[in-house]
């Protein structure tokens, strides 16, 4: 069936480091890919999408391009922050209803 | 900018009774959905819902789940007789018409059950 695979967390950095957290899928159809963020205490926030091969979603410097012939879709951010530590989840969302199915989520801890 | 709200934020239940857990939705939007994540594990999918049914659900929502769309802006799931693993975070989620928009979520209720 579809699924996500993520990197092992956590992932721990120094402010201003280099980020990369992996994602592949497996998917019957042709998904449309996300990145939802969930900070300590609330919901899950929807950071970026990509719908078709070779899109690249961004926000707030994260990028994420969609790649169909690796079925990839790695989240990156050239200089992370404090306030970026939070767990990612990456996803994507199949069928005519559209549900989501993610991956395990990744934390990510930066340090000053 | 609008948001999906979820009440309550806490819920302790005693096993074999009935719990609903509330959500109202963003206003415009049609399509709803029902997640859960117990602790230390992925955020898995339960039910959507449109046009005022079920569209789709996985094999977790069983006969002792339920939602309801009671008022026009209410989007409710109701667990008839809890058990001890239905103690997990249940997120709710809708979105608007259309293909590959994105779900906006609620920031849960953590339902324990003693």
């Amino acid at each position: 069936g579809d699924s996500v695979t993520q990197m092992e967390g956590p992932v721990t950095l120094s402010e201003e480091a280099f980020l990369t957290i992996n994602c592949t899928y497996t998917a019957t159809g042709y998904p449309s890919l996300f990145w939802y963020v969930q900070y300590p205490g609330e919901g899950l926030q929807l950071l970026l999408k990509a719908t078709k091969a070779d899109d690249k979603g961004s926000n707030k410097g994260f990028e994420a391009t969609y790649r169909k012939e690796t079925t990839s879709f790695h989240l990156e951010k050239g200089s992370v922050q404090v306030s970026d530590s939070a767990v990612y989840f990456c996803a994507l969302s199949v069928g005519n209803t559209d549900k989501l199915i993610f991956g395990t989520g990744t934390r990510l801890q930066v340090f000053p | 900018e609008p948001e999906v709200t979820q009440t309550p934020s806490h819920q302790v239940t005693q096993m074999g009774q009935e719990v609903i857990l509330r959500c109202v939705p963003i206003s415009n939007h049609l399509y709803f959905y029902w997640y859960r994540q117990i602790l230390g594990q992925k955020v898995e999918f339960l039910v959507s819902f449109y046009n005022n049914e079920i569209s789709e659900k996985s094999e977790i929502f069983d006969d002792q789940f339920s939602v309801e769309r009671p008022d026009g802006s209410n989007f409710t799931l109701k667990i008839r007789s809890t058990k001890l693993e239905d103690s997990a975070m249940y997120f709710c989620a809708s979105k608007i018409q259309g293909m590959h928009q994105p779900q906006h979520f609620g920031d849960g209720t953590r339902l324990s059950i003693l």
